[in-house]
């Protein structure tokens, strides 16, 4: 489909492990966003991608959270020594840049939900 | 803290009847933005306000900016099933074409037929 494709839609992982999830933006669009979302909470902000430039990254919560967008379309998420706090759904959103005034909408994928055992 | 609160958290209503769900902050924001979150799925954009005191409408759906831009309401006339979900404010702070976008908690709500 033309929407935002993320993989896996599920991962469970022992407390250690690395884990990489992927996300395949709308073709076209610039702006990339990574969010966590907590069961029953709403999705807060991990990294912002414009192109391949990672232009925010301080909703990373620790040096244990890595994202990347070499080629400025496809991201990966990269979780190093997994642990238990990080289960979670991993939402990623992309848009075209918007204008000044204006943000772009957000097109959200529908997550990949991580589970940390 | 949260930056956005939304009232109340969760909703259970009968089909038919309306509601109004809230969206406050002591800050003010350029932008606020509506979305529908569905169990297992990302959540849909419903709708921007960008000017204080601004209102729009989505058929059965009322979207308020505050004069302030410090809060948005969001009403449903007549709700049916298919209103159920979570419902997401999500506000923008900056004037350039980025800007991080900071979510709500949400309101879940509950359409009984």
């Amino acid at each position: 489909g033309a929407g935002v494709s993320q993989s896996p839609r599920y991962k469970v992982a022992k407390r250690g492990q690395d884990v990489a999830l992927r996300c395949d933006p709308i073709s076209g669009h610039v702006s990339l966003f990574w969010y966590q979302q907590a069961l029953g909470q709403g999705p807060e902000f991990l990294t912002y991608f414009q192109n391949e430039a990672q232009l925010d990254k301080s909703g990373l919560p620790s040096d244990r959270f890595f994202a990347e967008r070499p080629e400025g379309s496809v991201s990966t998420l990269k979780i190093q020594r997994t642990q238990q706090e990080d289960s979670a759904v991993y939402l990623c959103a992309s848009s075209f840049a918007g204008t000044r005034s204006l943000p772009g909408p957000q097109h959200f994928g529908d997550g990949t939900r991580l589970s940390i055992l | 803290t949260q930056l956005l609160e939304q009232s109340p958290q969760f909703l259970s209503i009968q089909e038919g009847e309306n509601l109004t769900v809230y969206c406050n902050s002591s800050s003010v924001f350029s932008s606020l933005q509506w979305y529908r979150q569905e169990p297992g799925e990302g959540p849909v954009l419903l709708v921007t306000v960008v000017t204080g005191g601004e209102v729009k409408k989505l058929k059965r759906l009322t979207f308020q900016f505050g004069d302030a831009r410090k809060d948005s309401s969001l009403h449903i006339t007549a709700a049916q099933p298919g209103d159920t979900g979570l419902y997401l404010c999500a506000g923008t702070r900056g004037k350039t074409s980025y800007d991080k976008v900071i979510f709500g908690p949400g309101t879940s709500l509950s359409v009984i037929p």
